[in-house]
């Protein structure tokens, strides 16, 4: 059963650039979030989608933006990249309506922007 | 806004002794409460959970954590530390309506010394 997967590991950008992350996630979820987690600080929620639609979103400017396909794959967008943007970025799957509230993390890209 | 306070960003202890790790929420409803645990450059696993059931949870790898109500409290303990439990610790809470999101607190870095 494979876990929550994500690509690239590394990236390294130039101010002002775009970018892209992907996300799988586990094997029968279909809710994933994104979380930034700045270098000695907890993880950030950034946003969640559900059913291809943003179902809430954190305290991010309209620069980071995402998207949902059919098979709740997703990928994370971020646009004009700023120096602050350098992070780990995390995602998530879980199950929408279940019982558990469980969230499993993929292992991150690290994002460095210069 | 709820939110999540872990109080020691560093704790230290020896090779057997007892491991505590503080965190402390604000909600006037319980929410649900996690631990997880994140390795060097390596994304999150969750240690354990509160979702209203036993105050007392138990986790894996010997964790195990006390929901207290009256102290809004969810503090991590271990009774024998071992050196393979080094690493960052985090506190997070779902707030009651907030579909799956989850606010974590700043972490915790445990260090293990023989």
């Amino acid at each position: 059963d494979a876990g929550v997967t994500q690509s690239p590991t590394h990236l390294i950008k130039t101010r002002g650039q775009q970018v892209t992350l992907r996300c799988s996630p586990k094997s029968g979820h279909d809710t994933v979030s994104w979380y930034q987690q700045a270098l000695g600080q907890g993880p950030q929620f950034i946003f969640q989608y559900y059913e291809e639609e943003e179902r809430q979103r954190g305290n991010f400017p309209d620069r980071f933006s995402g998207h949902q396909f059919p098979n709740y794959s997703s990928e994370l967008n971020v646009n004009a990249l700023l120096l602050g943007d350098s992070a780990l970025y995390l995602c998530a799957s879980s199950l929408a309506g279940g019982t558990s509230y469980e969230q499993y993390f993929g292992p991150g890209t690290r994002l460095t922007v210069t | 806004a709820q939110s999540v306070t872990q109080l020691g960003s560093h704790v230290s202890v020896s090779e057997g002794a007892l491991v505590l790790l503080r965190c402390n929420y604000s909600s006037s409803v319980p929410p649900y409460l996690f631990w997880y645990v994140q390795y060097p450059n390596q994304g999150l696993q969750l240690l354990l959970k509160y979702t209203s059931a036993a105050t007392l949870v138990k986790g894996i790898n010997g964790f195990e954590a006390e929901f207290k109500k009256s102290e809004t409290s969810f503090h991590l303990t271990k009774p024998s530390a071992h050196m393979s439990d080094a690493a960052e610790y985090f506190c997070a809470v779902i707030p009651s309506g907030g579909y799956n999101k989850l606010i974590f607190g700043a972490g915790t870095r445990l260090a293990v010394h023989p």
